[in-house]
């Protein structure tokens, strides 16, 4: 049990599909995030929300909303998706945003998207 | 954009042996992290070093800090079969972004 719950754990979908993704965290941590793992490439941020307020949104293509109605849950909502958006999407929290306090990133398991 | 940088790609030790992962970085931090990745699973947090820190240990693991060369090593002593997994440093940069590279994928063989 990691804290942070992530469903579904893989998920196939169409690209004129519409879905999202959920992430919700037993921590009590005040940021939460999410990240896209792509074979042979490095963890890229997408979004952040601090206290449920968005403060990262990183160039990420609007077929992408995300949403966070609590502290303690996290969506990613999709459509019209691209092949190339299959990939591992990872959800994170931490305790506050401000690396200066040396918070460090709790993940949940992923969901691995397969886009057809 | 990518900030950590690990090295070697890859790995494989024979079981019982110590294994040693660097990392590398462009800009100023305020702590640096390392994060182990099972197959399939989420990251799970190993240590935080800080950026006025030079070394840590936690258990079997011992990190290093080198602000002046912008480098970091992770050294994991007495290898385990457990130990195979991908491992990633992540920086903690002052515009309040936590940036991870490609990762480390160690091999330990029995």
């Amino acid at each position: 049990e990691t804290g942070v719950t992530q469903t579904p754990r893989h998920l196939v979908m169409g690209m004129t599909n519409k879905k999202s993704l959920k992430c919700e965290q037993h921590l009590g941590h005040n940021a939460m995030y999410w990240y896209k793992q792509s074979a042979k490439k490095p963890l890229e941020l997408m979004f952040v929300y601090s206290l449920e307020e968005r403060v990262e949104n990183n160039s990420v293509p609007s077929r992408f909303s995300p949403e966070c109605p609590n502290s303690s849950h996290l969506f990613l909502h999709l459509h019209t998706l691209q092949p190339e958006d299959s990939a591992l999407y990872l959800c994170a929290s931490s305790q506050v945003l401000r690396v200066a306090y040396n918070s460090p990133l709790h993940f949940g398991n992923g969901t691995r998207l397969t886009v057809t | 954009s990518q900030q950590g940088e690990e090295d070697p790609q890859a790995l494989s030790i024979q079981e019982g042996e110590n294994a040693t992962m660097n990392c590398s970085y462009k800009t100023s931090i305020n702590n640096l992290q390392w994060y182990r990745q099972n197959s399939g699973r989420g990251l799970v947090h190993l240590i935080l070093i800080r950026s006025n820190e030079r070394e840590k240990h936690s258990g079997r693991l011992r990190v290093t800090l080198d602000t002046s060369k912008k480098s970091s090593s992770l050294l994991i002593t007495a290898s385990r079969a457990a130990d195979t997994a991908s491992y990633f440093c992540a920086t903690g940069n002052r515009d309040d972004k936590i940036i991870f590279g490609k990762g480390t994928r160690l091999h330990i063989l029995p």
